[in-house]
């Protein structure tokens, strides 16, 4: 168990929905980031935020957005859902420091269907 | 452009066999780390190692080691003495501290270890 939750587990949906995903970090963590598994694309890094501010940027959608609350943990949200949204959301967090090597520690990911 | 490519797409081996699997990435960025994650068949991610651009220092954990070589931009991981418990995907990693904090995965390596 890394410490790091995400709920959902699994969500259903259908195409041109939004939807949220939550991720509450590890005790401490100030950093949460988010990524998506899908057969088509592999692992993609999505975003970083930091301590309630964006960090980093990585292949975002724009109809994606996230947002790091100050109790620290993270919302995912994606709207006008698409079936090649069907994916698997990780989130994770890391410490401060060795700004870019951190260690990350992973949630158990949300498993996103679109129909 | 960064790049992380794995081109070992599977391996199998049979429990108790050294295997390595190969990692080779692109950057012109001096300053980068190089990550190694397992996603075992339950789905989540574990990190296993972080190296920075200015160790070459090969590293040991038990049965497994990091052979990091800069001039030819690698970072390999060998299992010593698998076991059938080494069966994941396993993704080499790319993390670009400057800049953007791009975080660039290959396509991972599925690995199966027969008993």
């Amino acid at each position: 168990d890394s410490g790091v939750t995400q709920t959902p587990k699994h969500l259903i949906t259908a195409t041109g929905q939004r939807v949220t995903l939550r991720c509450s970090p590890r005790s401490g963590d100030l950093s949460v980031y988010w990524y998506q598994q899908s057969l088509d694309q592999g692992l993609q890094f999505l975003i970083q935020y930091y301590n309630g501010e964006e960090r980093a940027k990585g292949n975002i959608l724009e109809r994606f957005s996230a947002q790091q609350f100050p109790d620290l943990h993270s919302e995912l949200n994606l709207s006008s859902l698409e079936l090649g949204d069907s994916a698997l959301y990780f989130c994770a967090s890391s410490a401060p420091g060795l700004a870019g090597g951190e260690t990350q520690y992973f949630g158990p990911g949300t498993r996103l269907l679109v129909l | 452009a960064q790049k992380v490519t794995q081109a070992q797409t599977e391996i199998s081996v049979v429990e108790k066999e050294d295997v390595t699997l190969d990692c080779v990435y692109e950057t012109r960025d001096t300053t980068y780390y190089l990550f190694w994650y397992k996603q075992p068949p339950s789905g989540e991610l574990v990190f296993l190692i972080r190296r920075n651009s200015f160790d070459e220092q090969n590293e040991i954990s038990g049965r497994y080691s990091w052979n990091f070589q800069k001039s030819t931009s690698s970072f390999n991981f060998t299992i010593t003495a698998s076991q059938v418990v080494d069966s994941a995907v396993y993704f080499c990693a790319l993390r670009l501290p400057s800049g953007t904090y791009k975080y660039i995965f290959g396509t991972g390596t599925r690995l199966k270890v027969l008993a």
